[in-house]
């Protein structure tokens, strides 16, 4: 257990819909890093938030948005479905990471796995 | 991704060792990693290695860099049945972070 929650774990919903996926650090870790996992294009980061501000952006589509809560939990919405969203959607968090990506240790959540009909 | 290259599958004998090779492509890469991934988890970091290294070792794990060709490889020592997984390359330029596609390592007996 790496100490990261994701919720749900799974969802399933419909093209043209919108989701929240939430995500709650490790204790002390300011930290949180999103990925998608999928066949087609395999482990791509998205976007990492430290301490409430926006730091790094990856792949991340202009239909997708995230934000870092005072609390530390995140969540990544993701709006205007497409199958091709379908993805398992990795959480990680880590300690520091003020300057960019962390280069130390990240721990992943277990993810939540997006199913669009 | 495309910055990052490894072989899909690997097949290993029980007690053999494993060996896991990726290629990269920015130079100014700063860090690179590897992860394993068991089926229906998470990623779960092994190791990584800073740029200006040529080698570390974590018991079983032996990482070895050779910067001027881009080529990052992962020795497994004694491989046991429960290294069976996915295993990712990965780099960062602090600001980017790169995955490979993963290589699938299957352990026979």
């Amino acid at each position: 257990d790496s100490g990261v929650t994701q919720t749900p774990k799974h969802l399933i919903t419909a093209t043209g819909q919108r989701v929240t996926l939430r995500c709650s650090p490790r204790s002390g870790d300011l930290s949180v890093y999103w990925y998608q996992q999928s066949l087609d294009q395999g482990l791509q980061f998205l976007i990492q938030y430290y301490n409430g501000e926006e730091r790094a952006k990856g792949n991340i589509l202009e239909r997708f948005s995230a934000q870092q809560f005072p609390d530390l939990h995140s969540e990544l919405n993701l709006s205007s479905l497409e199958l091709g969203d379908s993805a398992l959607y990795f959480c990680a968090s880590s300690v520091g990471g003020t300057g960019g990506i962390w280069v130390g240790e990240q721990f992943f959540g277990p993810g939540t796995r997006l199913t669009v009909l | 991704g495309e910055d990052v290259e490894q072989s899909l599958f690997l097949s290993v004998r029980e007690g053999d060792s494993s060996v896991i090779n990726c290629t990269y492509t920015d130079s100014s890469s700063t860090y690179l990693y590897w992860y394993k991934q068991e089926p229906g988890a998470g990623l779960q970091l092994l190791t990584y290695i800073f740029s200006n290294m040529d080698m570390k070792q974590d018991q079983r794990l032996t990482v070895l860099l050779n910067k001027k060709d881009k080529h990052l490889s992962l020795r497994i020592a004694d491989t046991q049945t429960g290294d069976s997984a996915i295993y990712f390359c990965a780099e960062t330029n602090d600001y980017k972070l790169s995955f490979g596609a993963g290589t699938t390592v299957t352990v026979r007996a």
